[in-house]
């Protein structure tokens, strides 16, 4: 069974790099895209972007040149850093495996549980 | 942007009755609409995909319709475990995902 497992800091100051790690177990990294998603209190979810296992990436126009998604194969994770942070930055990230489908549309079968994240001095 | 309209806000229902919850996207997006359930601080689980395909594992009570703009998830007969958020999301256009607001099934 596909886990996905966020980590990073829960406390992040204000115009500083947000960082935060997804680990994948029990499941292959390659041949996926691996997605970041957010929601921030009293708002909707937020596609923040994706990673290819072979490294092409996908954003988010919403959030310009602040985000970037990484991965590290050997070690199965997904990073994403999210710079110059506010405090609208303050949400619940998750990562998610996308499911590409010509015939269905892409969508999310594997979600990470989540880790808060709180933007202040 | 594809903006993804979701009603009722909130749902009371008791064990045993039937839901129904809506999606509506502002364009039209085919079948490109995926639904899931969403208990805090639990992983989101996939539901529907293809607006109608039911995910690995799904109960048969969950089922999805819809095409184009006007999408609908029903649960036949609620069980206890099914009191949680909903919310769908769709693919295509710029962002490549957008979800909809989502509704709270709650006990009646």
């Amino acid at each position: 069974q596909v886990q996905l497992q966020e980590s990073g800091p829960g406390l992040v100051k204000p115009s500083e790099t947000l960082s935060l790690t997804c680990t994948i177990s029990g499941g292959s990294i390659s041949n996926y895209y691996w997605s970041w998603i957010r929601q921030s209190p009293g708002r909707r979810l937020e596609w923040l972007g994706h990673i290819f296992s072979s490294g092409s990436t996908n954003y988010n126009p919403s959030l310009g040149s602040r985000v970037s998604v990484s991965i590290d194969r050997p070690k199965k994770q997904i990073s994403l850093k999210l710079t110059s942070v506010t405090a609208a930055d303050t949400a619940i990230y998750y990562c998610a495996r996308v499911r590409d489908s010509v015939e269905y549309g892409d969508y999310f079968d594997h979600w990470g549980r989540g880790t808060l994240v709180t933007v202040s001095s | 942007e594809v903006v993804l309209t979701q009603s009722p806000g909130t749902l009371s229902l008791s064990p045993g009755e039937r839901a129904t919850l809506s999606c509506r996207a502002s364009h039209s997006i085919s079948r490109n609409l995926a639904w899931y359930q969403h208990t805090p601080g639990q992983a989101p689980r996939l539901l529907i995909y293809g607006a109608s395909s039911r995910g690995t594992g799904i109960p048969e009570r969950f089922s999805g319709t819809g095409s184009g703009t006007d999408f609908t998830l029903t649960i036949s007969r609620l069980e206890p475990e099914d009191f949680a958020v909903y919310f769908c999301q769709q693919y295509g256009g710029s962002p490549m995902y957008t979800f909809g607001q989502g509704t709270k099934l709650e006990i009646k």
